[in-house]
């Protein structure tokens, strides 16, 4: 099994610059999960999907960000404009079918740089 | 709604010292409680889960961790440290609610000096 797969591993661009990561959940997975971890806030929930269905967005932190999940396999994640602030490690976690006695898995993150 | 708390966000021991790191939890239903590790540059890994069977969980890498639900605790305890256990652990909770999202602490770095 090939885990969760976020892409690209690292991103570094300029202010002003759209920005647009990539996450393919476990094979099976239904629920998948955006997170974003800065030193100053830990780690944030962002948004998350049920069955490719936007479940709540709320910690969507403005309305640069923007989410979407076309089918059960791919997920994006959209920030534009970026801004310096958006710099963070951004995760990509997926779930099985289930109670909440099963756990998320991670994806290795996409570091994101914007100067 | 459910919340977690680490005490220390920064625990340091010797290699072959016992590992302490703290959490306890708030929840109006029973909880389910993980604790997750993040090496450097790496995504977070599941070390154990405790989902109401034992209340002693053993997990990976020789990490184990008791629910205490008098004390709405759940401890991450390894008997003899390693450098190699030197990261980041996450204690969070779950509920049967919703769509059962987790609620993460702030993290402890465990520093491991030899």
């Amino acid at each position: 099994d090939a885990g969760v797969i976020q892409s690209p591993r690292h991103e570094v661009t300029e202010m002003g610059q759209e920005v647009t990561l990539r996450c393919k959940p476990i094979s099976g997975h239904n629920s998948l999960f955006w997170y974003r971890q800065t030193m100053m806030r830990g780690l944030e929930l962002l948004i998350y999907f049920n069955n490719n269905v936007p479940i709540d967005d709320s910690g969507m932190p403005e309305d640069r960000f923007s989410a979407k999940m076309p089918n059960a396999s791919f997920s994006t994640l959209k920030i534009q404009p970026s801004e310096p602030r958006d710099s963070a490690v951004y995760f990509c976690a997926s779930k099985v079918p289930g109670g909440g006695y099963n756990e998320q898995f991670f994806g290795p993150g996409t570091r994101l740089t914007v100067l | 709604a459910q919340s977690v708390t680490q005490l220390g966000s920064h625990v340091s021991v010797s290699e072959g010292a016992l590992v302490l790191l703290r959490c306890n939890y708030s929840s109006s239903v029973p909880p389910y409680l993980f604790w997750y590790v993040q090496y450097p540059n790496q995504g977070l890994q599941l070390l154990l889960k405790y989902t109401s069977a034992a209340t002693l969980v053993k997990g990976i890498n020789g990490f184990e961790a008791e629910f205490k639900k008098s004390e709405t605790s759940f401890h991450l305890t390894k008997p003899s440290a390693h450098m190699s256990d030197a990261a980041e652990y996450f204690c969070a909770v779950s509920v049967d609610s919703g769509y059962s999202t987790l609620t993460f602490g702030k993290g402890t770095m465990l520093l491991v000096s030899p």
